[in-house]
């Protein structure tokens, strides 16, 4: 079966870098589209970046443009996500997931299914 | 950059339908998708596409769109339907994503 596992969090200095990784297996990963999403403590969830199935396309949420570098490794079947200049509200779970999709009736759905258990990032001094 | 609003929190009487609802101006280009979540737990996908249900997702579940309006229906609400449940879609532009503010629901 599908199955997502993240790695790489932890407890880290505000201004420091942290790399992220999503161990993939179970499908093709390299020809799914795959994205991270966050959850702050206690709020809602938020998107943070999404990375083509070659690569060759990334977009990022606002608040991490410039920051954060989604990549991928589809050689090893891992997603990463390189934190730069991280903040205290970068403070979160991080998932990864994976894009699915389909086209029909002159329209095209896309939904991101399933996600990884999470990793813990910490921001603190 | 887009935004998906939804109601913070509703309540559901044992048995009863409950809907949520999700508004944004990119929902009437994109579908939304709808995730369940469950204290510490990952998003589970609930409805996706146009109105499907993955395996494993009571047919209690199921989804509608109307104009900038996506919505999220529980027909005969169960006490294990309590959770926090997000909608998903993409932005105007297609290439950035967007979660709702998510909507909490008590089931009584």
């Amino acid at each position: 079966q599908v199955q997502l596992v993240e790695s790489g969090g932890g407890v880290v200095q505000p201004g420091t870098s942290l790399r992220l990784s999503c161990a993939a297996s179970g499908f093709t990963f390299s020809s799914s589209g795959m994205h991270w999403v966050r959850q702050a403590p206690g709020k809602g969830l938020e998107w943070v970046a999404v990375i083509s199935y070659d690569g060759y396309n990334k977009y990022y949420a606002d608040s991490v443009k410039g920051r954060f570098t989604i990549s991928r490794d589809n050689s090893k079947n891992t997603l990463y996500i390189q934190m730069n200049s991280l903040r205290a509200e970068d403070t979160a779970v991080y998932f990864c997931a994976k894009e699915s999709g389909y086209c029909g009736g002159g329209r095209c759905y896309r939904w991101v299914d399933p996600w990884g258990q999470g990793t813990q990032v910490t921001v603190s001094s | 950059s887009s935004e998906l609003t939804q109601d913070p929190a509703v309540s559901v009487a044992l048995g009863q339908t409950v809907r949520i609802t999700c508004q944004g101006d990119s929902l009437r280009i994109f579908f939304a998708s709808w995730y369940q979540q469950k204290p510490g737990q990952a998003p589970v996908l609930v409805i996706y596409g146009k109105n499907n249900r993955p395996s494993g997702i009571p047919d209690r579940f199921s989804g509608s769109n109307s104009g900038d309006t996506s919505s999220l229906t529980i027909t005969g609400a169960q006490a294990e339907d309590e959770a926090d449940y997000y909608c998903n879609s993409r932005d105007s532009s297609g290439n950035l994503w967007v979660f709702g503010t998510g909507t909490s629901v008590t089931v009584l």
